[in-house]
């Protein structure tokens, strides 16, 4: 069983459509959350990063994270084809970044 | 501007020749990554230093080395032994081992 499992898509959906995007890990160690927006043949660029169970919202973009079910999910409102990319969920555990883990990786169409 | 630059952006190397990848950053991050990016893989870890003249082995850094002489620059270099390096490889760096990583925008190496 792989530490991070991310639903692979590919994900397509209408614009203004509510995406959710999401992930799940078996490693209670881990405390560090975060999601990375990567378009094609360019390096992932850091969306949220968080360490609390709960939301936390960044204008379109909402992370929940659930402790107790090892459950993250990151939800975009009004999606824009701008939006098209693939979204990569990380996580690591505290005082350890080199333990630094990726999902998959969940490639997302907005189509006008 | 502050950042991470890999370059090149694309190189092409002969099979049982060693190539080294550049990364520079001006971010005064104390932390960095080399990370390798298959299609339909997460990202897996080659290298991390936490400080200068000072570096660990990542999950899959058989065929590769780097050195960190200096805070802003931590080169890669795939060496004949790495048996299948076509791939694209992503450098990061972070303040330390408790923060975000940030990333480059990569280089795709091919063996040609």
């Amino acid at each position: 069983q792989k530490e991070v499992e991310q639903d692979p898509g590919p994900l397509s959906v209408p614009e203004g459509a509510i995406v959710s995007l999401n992930c799940t890990y078996s490693n209670s160690a881990f405390q560090y959350f975060m999601w990375y927006r990567q378009y094609s043949r360019k390096g992932p660029e850091l969306l949220m990063y968080t360490y609390s169970s709960g939301n936390k919202e960044d204008g379109r973009f909402t992370a929940q994270v659930d402790k107790s079910s090892k459950y993250i999910s990151l939800f975009i409102r009004d999606s824009q084809p701008s939006d098209s990319a693939t979204y990569l969920c990380a996580i690591f555990p505290s005082g350890s970044a080199r333990q630094l883990t990726f999902g998959s990786g969940t490639q997302l169409t907005v189509l006008p | 501007d502050g950042g991470i630059t890999q370059s090149p952006k694309y190189l092409f190397r002969k099979e049982g020749q060693n190539v080294t990848l550049s990364c520079e950053q001006n971010l005064n991050h104390d932390a960095m990554y080399w990370y390798r990016q298959d299609p339909g893989q997460g990202l897996r870890l080659i290298y991390y230093s936490q400080i200068v003249n000072d570096f660990q082995k990542g999950d899959i850094a058989e065929g590769y080395s780097v050195s960190r002489e200096k805070k802003e620059s931590f080169p890669l270099t795939v060496t004949s032994a790495q048996k299948n390096p076509t791939a694209f490889y992503l450098c990061a760096s972070s303040i330390d081992e408790n923060t975000e990583a940030f990333f480059g925008q990569g280089t795709r190496l091919t063996v040609v």
